[in-house]
């Protein structure tokens, strides 16, 4: 295991459901990320959160709203999806996203894979 | 925005032979070049990157080269083993922001 973590692997939820994915890292990191990975498209950043502020919504419906209590938790709540929502959604964190001079590797959990009914 | 252009889709190589990946970024202001591997149903993760300021990186088998005036990189692996079997992701970004934009993704299949 890399220390990050997410819960639940799968999902399957109807249209109308409410849901919440989880992510974790033990790493000790600052920045934490959603993306979204579907067949044959690249991975897509989703959100970022830089010592718990939202830095990135990269025009995200907002049937995707996320929240980060701290630096070592990230969710992303979901309602009223759309079958094309159907997706694998990875979780990365990294140490500091704007660190100046600096490259900061991330690491990925392991992913959700969701499914829209 | 950045965008990040990676071919082919897909590569088959006999093994022991070498595989190239080809990546294009359209800003040059881009200069943090990351390679991610993703073994299936697996997470991504990083294998090499390369820094605006180098030309060329080498990692054993790895091995990435950065054309900054063509904003081109690639990753070449030599000796390629069955293991090798994954898709490769490039990425691009800047200083200070770590937002990473990746190219489409290339399948590798190493034949054995």
């Amino acid at each position: 295991e890399t220390g990050v973590t997410q819960t639940p692997r799968h999902l399957v939820m109807g249209m109308t459901n409410k849901k919440s994915l989880k992510c974790e890292q033990h790493l000790g990191h600052n920045a934490m990320y959603w993306y979204k990975q579907s067949a044959k498209k690249p991975l897509e950043l989703m959100f970022v959160y830089n010592f718990k502020e939202q830095t990135e919504n990269n025009s995200v419906p907002s049937r995707f709203s996320p929240e980060c209590p701290n630096s070592s938790h990230l969710f992303l709540h979901l309602h009223t999806l759309q079958p094309e929502d159907s997706a694998l959604y990875l979780c990365a964190s990294s140490q500091d996203q704007k660190r100046v001079s600096s490259y900061n590797e991330q690491f990925f959990g392991p992913g959700t894979r969701l499914t829209v009914l | 925005g950045e965008n990040v252009e990676q071919h082919p889709s897909t590569l088959s190589v006999q093994e022991g032979d070498s595989a190239v990946i080809k990546c294009t970024y359209s800003d040059s202001a881009s200069n943090y070049f990351p390679w991610y591997k993703q073994e299936l149903g697996k997470r991504p993760q990083l294998i090499i990157d390369i820094r605006s300021n180098v030309g060329e990186k080498k990692d054993q088998r790895i091995a990435v080269t950065l054309n900054k005036t063509a904003k081109h990189f690639s990753l070449h692996i030599t000796e390629t083993q069955p293991e090798d079997s994954a898709v490769y992701f490039c990425a691009a970004s800047k200083y200070g922001n770590e937002k990473l934009t990746f190219g489409t993704g290339t399948r590798l299949t190493i034949i054995p």
